[in-house]
């Protein structure tokens, strides 16, 4: 399993662009990154998905560079809302099972007014 | 929203007590998987199901079993309750193999177990 690296905590405010980095040294070759968002008491939810350049969807964009070694998570003009912790999984979904279901501890996002 | 439930949502019980936790889906999906999440650990997974009695073990499966006898159910048992599971237990579906699918996990809403 590729093993992720983010941040564990992040501060921004309403209004700005908020970028969260992934690092993911031993992605491999069938691997896509996704990226998913959790308020308190509830589980995570999907926000994007990505195998390499940039996706972009209504909620976020995602980059990856060439090398897909990193990947990062934008948001743009966050509001208060968007306060939740963010996680990193990288696995191929193909064949299913337990590949590119390992959360980790996240990066818990904080937006201030 | 993807048509998961779990049940109970909340519970209570004492060291060395069975318990079960029932996770029950609509949308047909191959895939179901149960983790857990503490506080400083992120969301691990404990088991999951690839199809009907199909399951394999997860990162933290010590001290759980599961069964999957139909699609649509999928149960966490612990089979005597410690301190140490106490937790708020998430079940996800997906279906990997679904045209233009992502992967994608959906997930319940979480069943919040306290043992004492």
């Amino acid at each position: 399993l590729a093993k992720t690296t983010q941040p564990i905590s992040m501060d921004s405010y309403e209004g700005q662009e908020v970028n969260i980095t992934c690092s993911h040294n031993n992605i491999a070759t069938n691997d896509y990154i996704t990226w998913y968002q959790q308020f308190p008491s509830q589980g995570p939810r999907f926000i994007i998905q990505g195998y390499k350049t940039k996706v972009t969807n209504e909620v976020a964009s995602l980059f990856i560079p060439a090398d897909r070694k990193s990947s990062t998570l934008s948001l743009p003009r966050v509001s208060l809302s968007d306060t939740a912790v963010y996680y990193c999984l990288v696995g191929a979904y193909s064949g299913g099972g337990a590949d590119g279901l390992t959360f980790g501890k996240g990066t818990h996002l904080i937006i201030q007014p | 929203d993807a048509g998961i439930t779990q049940s109970p949502r909340h519970k209570v019980t004492e060291t060395g007590t069975p318990v079960t936790l029932r996770c029950h889906q609509t949308e047909n999906h191959r895939y179901m998987y149960w983790y857990r999440q503490d506080p400083g650990h992120g969301l691990r997974l404990i088991h999951y199901s690839y199809g009907v009695k199909d399951t394999d073990k997860g990162e933290v499966s010590d001290g759980y079993s599961v069964s999957r006898s139909k699609t649509e159910d999928f149960l966490l048992t612990l089979e005597s309750a410690t301190s140490s599971q106490t937790s708020v237990y998430f079940c996800a579906i997906s279906e990997p193999l679904a045209a233009a699918n992502t992967g994608e996990l959906f997930f319940g809403e979480g069943s919040r177990l306290t043992v004492l």
